[in-house]
């Protein structure tokens, strides 16, 4: 059973272009996390999706950020125009139905904004 | 808003030391979780406490939930080098449809030979 998959691991971009993330849940998983952490940081929460739907979004940005899990094919995050305090690592976490919510993470994709 | 403190932000100790990290939140958890990130990698789980006054034992790793279910600890007995890493909880509250969880900011452990 594949892990968490995320890709790519390394994502450089300029100023103003688009970021595009992907994060391929482990088997039989429906729910989805998205995270960021900044070097020395903890992990700051910003969507929750499952199938189809975003959950929780609380943690994300109004503008320029946007997450999506199709019912076929891997979860979104995307950031539009991006800038230089975008530069993160970008974390995703899947987790099984039932009520053992445990997180199984990506390797996470590092973000620079040159 | 919900918060989850977690103290202390770093420790060094000399191996075979033991460690403590401690976390508290400011309402009734459901449950927390702790993860251990390992310099340059990702979270990964460790245990799971439900129970008011749990105490769960991994080798020299014990995990304690608190009587009112607001805090926690993880402490490491006998340190070693293997041990270095960050040590996250992480708090849930609504046991229905939402499953996120609000993480303490991480202790950084690190462990001298």
């Amino acid at each position: 059973n594949a892990g968490v998959m995320q890709n790519p691991r390394h994502l450089v971009r300029r100023r103003g272009q688009e970021a595009r993330l992907r994060c391929s849940p482990m088997k039989g998983h429906s729910h989805v996390y998205w995270y960021r952490q900044l070097p020395e940081e903890g992990l700051k929460f910003m969507v929750y999706l499952q199938k189809e739907n975003i959950i929780d979004e609380s943690g994300m940005p109004k503008e320029r950020f946007s997450a999506e899990f199709p019912k076929e094919g891997p979860s979104i995050l995307r950031i539009q125009q991006v800038v230089r305090g975008d530069s993160a690592a970008y974390f995703c976490a899947s987790s099984p139905p039932g009520p053992k919510n445990i997180q199984y993470f990506g390797a996470g994709t590092r973000l620079s904004v040159l | 808003g919900q918060q989850v403190m977690q103290i202390p932000q770093y420790q060094h100790v000399q191996e075979g030391e033991d460690f403590t990290t401690y976390c508290n939140s400011s309402t009734t958890l459901s449950n927390i979780q702790w993860y251990k990130q390992r310099p340059g990698g990702h979270p990964v789980f460790l245990i799971q406490l439900v129970k008011s006054g749990e105490v769960k034992k991994q080798k020299r790793l014990t995990f304690q939930f608190g009587e009112a279910k607001k805090n926690s600890s993880l402490h490491i007995t006998a340190t070693q080098t293997t041990d270095v890493g960050t040590y996250f909880c992480a708090g849930q509250w609504d046991a229905g449809n939402n499953r996120k969880l609000i993480w303490g900011l991480g202790t950084s452990l690190g462990v001298n030979p």
